[in-house]
């Protein structure tokens, strides 16, 4: 089942930050993060598994909270190269392949 | 070196013809992937493979099927090309645990 992320678009003046979520209505194994540039491949971000955890990468972070299933990707101090569409991907298993959210289209602008 | 590439990067072709697109990891990932993105950016799990197992989603009409001949290569075929079939495929792989990697997608367009 497809996660439900939120908001749809944003758009931040460089330095700004923002906050994206990604919520599931089933127990999960993973949430992964992505950001797709326009005319290119997805990128993967981060992985979280299940435990809770909170990861980093750079100014851009997220937590997945195991029991809400729901995952937030922070981004502190927005660039310019932070543009672009964001996507969760959630596993169920490990062996499941991931099924994404309808991404977020973040805008930086200067 | 590419780590997931896919030919051919555009592909145009008329209704009802046959036609395939191949992709190719070389870093030893177990799992290899394809997602359909439509017009709206939704990506859409189409198969999943690895050496033991071919995961297809029950919505991907029959016209579609994947063909591996090794760890390393997954192709998509296509049959009867349809108008709705207009997309950019991506190829991806993966290990257990482990973030996909994408390959740089192909665009396909029939007309």
């Amino acid at each position: 089942q497809q996660p439900v992320q939120s908001p749809q678009a944003v758009i931040l003046r460089e330095g700004e930050d923002a906050v994206i979520n990604c919520s599931s209505s089933k127990a999960l194994y993973s949430v992964h993060w992505y950001r797709q540039k326009h005319g290119e491949a997805p990128v993967f971000l981060m992985i979280l598994l299940k435990g809770g955890e909170q990861k980093g990468h750079e100014k851009i972070s997220a937590s997945f909270n195991e029991k809400k299933q729901q995952s937030s990707l922070y981004l502190t101090a927005s660039q310019l190269s932070y543009s672009g569409t964001y996507f969760c991907g959630t596993e169920i298993t490990g062996n499941t392949p991931l099924v994404f959210g309808k991404g977020t289209r973040l805008s930086v602008i200067a | 070196d590419t780590a997931v590439s896919q030919t051919p990067k555009y592909l145009v072709t008329q209704m009802g013809n046959d036609k395939s697109i191949k992709c190719e990891q070389n870093l030893g990932h177990d799992t290899m992937y394809w997602y359909k993105q439509d017009s709206k950016k939704f990506l859409k799990i189409m198969f999943s493979y690895n050496n033991k197992e071919l995961i297809i989603n029950e919505t991907v009409p029959n016209r579609f099927s994947p063909k591996s001949p090794d760890k390393a290569h997954l192709n998509l075929h296509i049959n009867s090309l349809e108008l709705g079939d207009s997309a950019v495929y991506f190829c991806a792989s993966s290990q257990v645990g482990n973030g996909y990697t994408f390959g740089s997608g192909t665009r396909l367009t029939v007309v």
